[in-house]
């Protein structure tokens, strides 16, 4: 079955230490995309990639990092610089660049940092 | 700045019919997205309007308007597992997503 994969579902952290949250995808699309999901706010864009070994700030990207080395693989890294890293983290992905392609989401890791 | 609002929570009764609003204010616009999810789970696909009017897909259709920058989710026979959250999303001038907060759509028996 094609899909997006991510894990843990679930992630403790304590303060200070760098977490890596894992995003594969089996779907051949080109782009991927990270965002945070708060409660009572709309998703916001951490960081996207339209291609392998290229990708773009979003609008909240201070304090995370990602790469791209293989298309199908797009993993996060929630850095100590993160102010308040404890959110749902959904990973999505689209067959070509552009918002007005449908994104198909991951479903989503939880991390709370202690 | 950009904008989309939602009413945050909505009560109805299954076998009912329900209207989720959305109106936007955003820097262009190329089309408008409605995701279906539950809650801790991942946003499913539900419709996608660049032009104004009605598409239906079964038991939900969505209305766009550009002109008065809204639009609506309609949810006819409603079943319990309708509950969850449903989100709006705009497709601005630089073709990025921006999001609304989200509807919670609570089903009663």
């Amino acid at each position: 079955d094609g899909g997006i994969t991510q894990s843990p579902k679930y992630l403790f952290r304590k303060e200070g230490q760098n977490v890596t949250l894992s995003c594969e995808q089996n779907l051949n699309h080109d782009a991927m995309y990270w965002y945070r999901q708060d409660p009572g706010q709309g998703l916001r864009l951490i960081y996207y990639s339209q291609i392998v070994n290229d990708f773009q700030k979003g609008d909240i990207a201070e304090g995370y990092s990602v790469s791209r080395e293989k298309k199908e693989s797009f993993p996060l890294t929630v850095t100590s610089a993160q102010k308040n890293p404890t959110a749902f983290y959904l990973c999505a992905s689209s067959p070509l660049a552009g918002g007005y392609n449908e994104q198909f989401f991951g479903p989503g890791t939880r991390l709370t940092v202690l | 700045g950009q904008n989309i609002d939602q009413p945050t929570e909505m009560t109805a009764t299954e076998g009912a019919i329900v209207q989720i609003n959305c109106t936007y204010q955003t820097s262009g616009f190329n089309g408008l997205f409605w995701y279906q999810q539950h809650a801790g789970e991942a946003p499913t696909f539900l419709s996608y309007n660049v032009l104004d009017g009605l598409e239906e897909k079964g038991r939900f259709s969505s209305f766009l308007s550009r002109s008065k920058g809204y639009s609506y989710l309609l949810l006819k026979e409603l079943q319990m597992k309708d509950s969850a959250s449903y989100l709006c999303a705009v497709v601005d001038s630089n073709y990025q997503l921006i999001w609304g907060a989200g509807t919670k759509l609570i089903i009663k028996p």
